[in-house]
């Protein structure tokens, strides 16, 4: 089974328009961390945002923020007044605890935003 | 600049041949990953890497291998390179034994001709 799941390809969203990008994930370890990425056409990944599996808040940097719904096993990122620079594949990841800390990534979402 | 470097950063060789890329983590960082990134596969882990000792193993082919040297820095090795070896391929630092996000390098493009 897929342990991370990005069920949107792709999304459009207008210049400052908030977006949501969709993440589910799959673990047993009581124990684990959910990041984001972002890879720019140039191919560099780029850290965003870190939730782990024992913060009661949602994490937030920046126009950044991750909608964590642990009973639902969702990580969803927002980025509220998106910007032309913000065109690029987003990838969300989970570190678990129990497997030796490797990082899983989901398949990504391609996001374009729209002047 | 995430701290993390590769080198090179784009690679052209034949089929058959064999390549090294090579990885230096960010200052204090022990763990390393290597990922290789692919448009048909998305990002999959290889090999993972602690303080020098091989910690985790991914989909990593036998023809490839990796290690990583005293001074932490880390080299993964290709060889009987096929044309679906194509792919960037990425290595990554962490402080490791902790929920810490990990910082990527710029990647090594190899192309297989």
């Amino acid at each position: 089974a897929q342990k991370i799941t990005q069920t949107q390809p792709g999304m459009f969203v207008q210049e400052k328009e908030a977006v949501t990008l969709d993440c589910t994930y799959d673990t047993s370890d009581p124990s684990y961390g959910l990041f984001w990425y972002k890879q720019p056409s140039s191919g560099e990944m780029i850290f965003l945002i870190y939730q782990g599996s024992y913060d009661q808040q949602n994490a937030t940097e920046g126009r950044y923020s991750l909608n964590f719904q642990k009973a639902r096993k969702s990580a969803n990122l927002v980025i509220s007044a998106s910007q032309l620079g913000d065109s690029a594949m987003y990838f969300c990841a989970m570190r678990e605890e129990n497997y030796g800390q490797n990082f899983v990534f989901g398949p990504g979402t391609r996001l374009s935003v729209l002047p | 600049d995430s701290g993390v470097t590769q080198t090179p950063k784009h690679l052209i060789t034949a089929t058959g041949q064999r390549v090294t890329l090579r990885c230096s983590p960010r200052s204090g960082d022990l763990s390393v990953y290597w990922y290789q990134q692919s448009l048909d596969q998305g990002l999959q882990f290889l090999i993972q890497y602690y303080n020098g000792e091989e910690r985790a193993k991914g989909n990593i082919l036998e023809r490839f291998s990796a290690q990583q040297f005293p001074d932490l820095h880390s080299e993964l090795n290709l060889s009987s390179l096929e044309l679906g070896d194509s792919a960037l391929y990425f290595c990554a630092s962490s402080v490791d034994f902790g929920d810490t996000e990990a910082f990527f390098g710029q990647g090594t493009r190899l192309t297989v001709v």
